[in-house]
């Protein structure tokens, strides 16, 4: 079993739609949580950062991590063509162990 | 662009030769990590330097791969004897000390 998982899609979805992204891990050590986004081609971009469990919202994006059941989500309201592109789970351990990354959710926001 | 930069972007190579890429991280970050992404797959682990110490190797790192990071500054990635199965995307990623790690755009090397 690996340390982070996630069902790699494609997902393709109309603009404007509400997308939900989810990721489940193993490691009950895990206590860090992150989104990244990967356009094509392009090194990840750091999108959300979540501590433990609970709900952390940013604009249209909103990160949900419930670490009894070792759950994270992420959900994209009103989702716009740019938001087409893969996107990664990513917890850690500790403030500055290394990321453990999921295989990726690649999303498709069609015009 | 998050301020860290890589370099070469792209490197095509022939099997059985050596390749270095270069890191330049964000200057007040004294966390720097490299990743190797292949196809389809999340980025993976490979090391991590506090400032000029490397504190952590993945058993992805062969006797063929060495890093440094002289000064704590940029870091090098050097891949000897390069094989087929090196070809990947080189990500360079540098950390806070809250863990909000940024990545740099990576080096694509292809070995032939």
């Amino acid at each position: 079993q690996k340390e982070v998982e996630q069902d790699p899609g494609p997902l393709s979805v109309p603009e404007g739609a509400i997308v939900s992204l989810n990721c489940t891990y193993s490691n009950s050590a895990f206590q860090y949580f992150m989104w990244y986004r990967q356009y094509s081609r392009k090194g990840p971009e750091l999108l959300m950062y979540t501590y433990s469990s609970g709900n952390k919202e940013d604009g249209r994006f909103t990160a949900q991590v419930d670490k009894s059941s070792k759950y994270i989500s992420l959900f994209i309201r009103d989702s716009q063509p740019s938001d087409s592109a893969t996107y990664l789970c990513a917890p850690t351990k500790t403030s500055y162990d290394k990321v453990i990354f999921g295989p990726g959710t690649s999303l498709s926001v069609i015009p | 662009d998050t301020g860290v930069s890589q370099d070469p972007r792209h490197k095509i190579t022939k099997r059985g030769q050596n390749v270095t890429f270069r890191c330049d991280p964000i200057s007040e970050h004294n966390r720097l990590y490299w990743y190797r992404q292949t196809l389809g797959q999340g980025p993976e682990f490979l090391t991590y330097f506090q400032n000029e110490a490397q504190l952590e190797k993945s058993r992805l790192l062969s006797d063929r791969f060495s890093a440094e990071r002289p000064k704590g500054s940029f870091s090098t990635l050097e891949i000897q004897r390069t094989e087929q199965g090196d070809s990947a995307m080189y990500l360079c990623a540098t950390g806070t000390r809250d863990n909000e790690q940024f990545f740099g755009p990576g080096t694509r090397l292809t070995v032939l």
